[in-house]
């Protein structure tokens, strides 16, 4: 069972579409976190949401925490080849991390 | 400064063989934690390590162990090494535990285990 569900689990589209990516679970999270992660090497932290409702900008990218904390999306905009990777959602109540299912995304250009 | 380093790199190994994997954290973080992250899966939370105590360990069997050092280095240990522990192993370290707020965490590139 796992404890953060990530949707799509793969996702093809061409350079400068837009997308989202959505982290969901039954759990509440006292924060939640999204990496990056290329082959062959170990995930990124691209930023952390603690508050509920909260937004966050990151160039392209817009993350939001769901106001219950239990649920959070990945927006990008305008996606460009160099976006290309597996998107991981990731949170822990207390003394253990949990990472989402993961989002496989490839930008075509 | 270094980031978190891992050895090796990669490692073959026969069913029932037992393997060690080494970490190095960045200089000044005294948390380390091991993660299993099969092909296509997201990673998977095996220890959590603070001030060289064990303080979180997530569901796999105990033919995994670890171990943090002084120095604040950590080895993880698999014994009896079965066909499905083929993976990439991951460490991460941060400044301070989970229980104390987020921490941010840096991973390492990993070692990639493959059982024959």
């Amino acid at each position: 069972t796992q404890l953060l569900e990530q949707s799509p689990q793969f996702l093809s589209i061409q350079e400068g579409e837009n997308l989202t990516v959505y982290c969901n679970s039954s759990s509440v999270f006292s924060s939640l976190q999204w990496y990056r992660q290329e082959p062959g090497e170990g995930p990124v932290l691209l930023v952390t949401v603690v508050t509920g409702g909260e937004v966050k900008k990151l160039k392209r990218l817009t993350f939001q925490f769901g106001d219950a904390r239990k649920d959070s999306s990945l927006h990008i905009t305008a996606a460009q080849p160099g976006d290309t990777g597996l998107y991981l959602c990731a949170g822990g109540p207390g003394n253990q991390f949990y990472f989402g299912t993961g989002t496989s995304l490839t930008v075509i250009p | 400064d270094a980031g978190v380093t891992q050895s090796p790199t990669h490692l073959i190994k026969t069913r029932g063989q037992h393997v060690t994997l080494r970490c190095s954290p960045i200089s000044g973080h005294k948390s380390v934690s091991w993660y299993q992250q099969v092909l296509g899966q997201g990673p998977q939370f095996i220890f959590q390590y603070y001030e060289k105590e064990e303080r979180g360990r997530g569901n796999f069997p105990d033919r995994f162990s670890a171990r943090q050092f002084p120095n604040y280095s950590s080895e993880l240990n698999v014994n009896a090494l079965l066909l499905g522990d083929s993976a990439l192993y991951l460490c991460a370290s941060s400044l301070g535990s989970y229980s104390s707020s987020y921490n941010e965490q840096f991973f390492g590139p990993g070692t990639r285990l493959t059982v024959l």
